[in-house]
């Protein structure tokens, strides 16, 4: 069984760096594609990119100038970094495993609330 | 805004059949995901593809698919059903993952 558990900070200061990771159990996350997704309280859900164990990365357009993926196959774990942060970036962040095939995503972990708030 | 669109919220009577359709020019090439959140949980995968369920969903939960609109429909509707459902898919571009805008579905 595939579990995922994301870890970080839960309260940040506008204009900080948010740092999460991604611990994967059940799976090598040199197959298929890993991903962050975030949800702001009472909205939907958006994408925010993925990443391959190749170090290809793909980001959401809106995002892209504040968003690095990375990964450490050592640990399979991933990573998010989120720069100049602002309260807008309040939310609950997911990591998830996409099957690129299909384009879905199968397995979530329980996500993070992280808060922006001066 | 969400390159999809899903109607906000509707209702169903217990043990009756209720659609949720999401709409999007993307649906046209790409395959759609569908996911059930219920409040404090994370989205779980319910269908993906055009019509298949991950083990586990139960198969009163099943998907169509007609040009640029994908449904999801749950006959004979639970009262643990009672969700907000998500679609995603690719963009039109199909380079990029976008969701729907959610909706809510209440079991009376």
């Amino acid at each position: 069984q595939v579990q995922l558990q994301e870890s970080g900070p839960g309260l940040l200061k506008p204009p900080e760096t948010l740092s999460l990771t991604c611990s994967v159990s059940g799976d090598s996350i040199k197959t298929f594609l890993w991903s962050w997704i975030r949800q702001p309280p009472g909205k939907g859900l958006e994408w925010l990119g993925h990443i391959y164990s190749s170090g290809t990365t793909n980001y959401n357009s809106s995002l892209k100038s504040r968003t690095t993926l990375s990964m450490d196959t050592s640990k399979n774990q991933f990573s998010l970094k989120m720069t100049s942060l602002s309260v807008a970036d309040t939310a609950v962040y997911y990591c998830a495993r996409l099957v690129s095939s299909y384009g879905y995503f199968d397995y979530w972990g329980p996500g993070v609330m992280v808060t922006v708030s001066s | 805004s969400s390159e999809l669109t899903q109607d906000p919220a509707v209702s169903v009577a217990l043990g009756q059949t209720v659609r949720i359709t999401c709409q999007g020019d993307s649906l046209r090439t790409y395959y759609t995901g569908w996911y059930q959140q219920k409040p404090g949980q994370a989205p779980l995968l319910v269908l993906y593809g055009y019509n298949n369920r991950p083990a586990g969903i139960p198969d009163r939960f099943s998907g169509s698919s007609s040009g640029d609109t994908a449904s999801l429909i749950i006959t004979g509707a639970q009262a643990e059903d009672e969700a907000d459902y998500y679609c995603n898919s690719r963009d039109t571009s199909g380079t990029h993952y976008v969701f729907g805008p959610g909706t809510a579905v209440t079991v009376l």
